[in-house]
């Protein structure tokens, strides 16, 4: 079974303060890396699917950055708001014997954003 | 809108009872998937299907079955032979899962627990 680490496991910040987390997976055979963002009572939510090596993806105050070769992404939250609160997850994927592709989830990291 | 349908929000299962989890997307997707999500863990794979009339065990399928008879439906039934069947369980898809490079689209889920 694939190997999809994510640290720290929670964070505590003060509204305004810019954050990051990482999230560590097997570099070998890599073709893909996905974040989600998961609220409470809410569905998870894709953030990025990033490919690669190298790459830098934005969506408003989050980026995400991609190291295929050492096998690590970063996610960058800048300003933090109340809203940001959530639970982080990232995903790689990994080849099945039936010749389809599933994703491993890293077990996430819970962002709590106080105003 | 487009989505992903689970029912019910909520289920109780008594001991040596069969039920079923309902989860229907409008997305047009081929690949659907189910999880389950303990405390402290990731979300671990169920059983996935990429096409109708087709479906494949997971990590942790023991004591869970399926069903793909529609594209659209994907339900999942907890058999008595699940011994710990407590937990949230959720249901996702995506385009194509040939590849796992296409985001997860997911539904609120349904809590499960025994009486």
């Amino acid at each position: 079974i694939l190997n999809v680490e994510q640290s720290p496991q929670s964070l505590h910040v003060q509204e305004g303060d810019s954050t990051n987390f990482t999230c560590s997976f097997p570099s070998s055979n890599f073709y893909a890396l996905h974040w989600y963002r998961w609220e409470t009572a809410k569905s998870p939510e894709a953030l990025f699917v990033m490919t690669l090596n190298g790459d830098e993806k934005k969506k408003g105050r989050i980026s995400a950055t991609l190291n295929t070769k050492e096998g690590y992404s970063y996610l960058y939250i800048k300003g933090s708001q109340p809203e940001d609160s959530a639970t982080y997850l990232c995903a790689s994927p990994r080849n099945e014997d039936s010749g389809y592709s599933t994703l491993t989830f890293g077990k996430g990291t819970m962002l709590l954003v106080s105003p | 809108d487009g989505g992903i349908t689970q029912s019910p929000k909520y289920l109780f299962r008594k001991e040596g009872q069969n039920v079923t989890l309902s989860c229907e997307q409008n997305l047009n997707h081929d690949a659907m998937y189910w999880y389950r999500q303990d405390p402290g863990q990731g979300l671990r794979l169920i059983y996935y299907s990429q096409i109708v009339n087709d479906f494949q065990k997971g990590d942790i399928a023991e004591g869970y079955s399926v069903s793909r008879e529609k594209k659209e439906s994907f339900p999942l039934t907890v058999t008595s032979a699940q011994k710990n069947p407590t937990a949230f369980y959720l249901c996702a898809s995506s385009i194509e899962g040939a590849f796992a490079n296409q985001p997860q689209h997911f539904g609120d889920g349904t809590r499960l627990s025994i009486l």
